[in-house]
């Protein structure tokens, strides 16, 4: 069964502490893995994609990782800030196929 | 901003009325989605629109109806809903096909719908 599961479901932390953020799936045949950031009612917004070639892929203070063996993927946020409280998403493609899979998310929340 | 716009943001709405839900892309892509966000729970993906032609409804009930009159709009007609509809209503849109590997769906901001 294709599916995309995320941990842990909330995390919290403080400002200026770094933290990581777990994805497995089983999603087969595998194209490409995306984290989404989603703040409170509003549209998930992308932070990176990374193919099956791809092991670690960086966009400022995000980091991501993804093992296609163990199929495992991790999001690492450095020196958090108060506005990166919001949920993380993590979404897997099916090769071949459009259909975006995705995970129940994890809900992050900075503290000062 | 996304490139996606949805309105209204916010809907309150009895079970016995009709609304309807839009959303505009101005990013140029081929296909639109609809995804049902409740809480505690992965995107829903609804409906999907390729060439404006509907390609995929995922078992919805047909309280739910889409419209897409063209590429860059999206519809969903409500009415007779229930209270567990619930939920945030986002649309989506991406330039999809070809084998693109690195197609990346872009939402708008959602639509926060309450049945009351």
């Amino acid at each position: 069964k294709n599916q995309v599961e995320q941990s842990p479901q909330s995390l919290i932390i403080l400002e200026g502490k770094n933290c990581t953020l777990q994805c497995n799936y089983t999603v087969s045949p595998f194209s490409n893995l995306r984290w989404y950031k989603q703040d409170t009612g509003r549209g998930p917004v992308s932070l990176t994609i990374m193919t099956f070639s791809e092991n670690t892929k960086s966009n400022g203070r995000y980091t991501a990782t993804l093992d296609a063996d163990t199929k495992q993927s991790s999001l690492h946020i450095t020196a958090s800030q108060l506005s990166d409280s919001a949920s993380y998403i993590c979404v897997v493609t099916r090769r071949n196929t459009d259909k975006l899979i995705f995970g129940t998310g994890t809900r992050l929340q900075v503290f000062p | 901003e996304t490139g996606v716009t949805q309105t209204p943001r916010h809907l309150v709405m009895g079970m016995t009325n009709k609304k309807s839900l839009k959303c505009e892309q101005h990013l140029g892509h081929n296909a639109m989605y609809w995804y049902k966000q409740s809480a505690k729970k992965p995107l829903e993906l609804m409906f999907v629109y390729s060439l404006e032609e509907r390609v995929e409804n995922n078992s919805v009930p047909s309280r739910f109806s889409p419209e897409c009159p063209n590429s860059s709009h999206l519809f969903l007609h409500l009415h007779t809903l229930q209270p567990e509809d619930s939920a945030l209503y986002l649309c989506a849109s991406s330039q999809a096909g070809g084998g693109r590997v690195n197609t990346e769906a872009f939402f708008g901001q959602g639509t926060r719908l309450t049945v009351v």
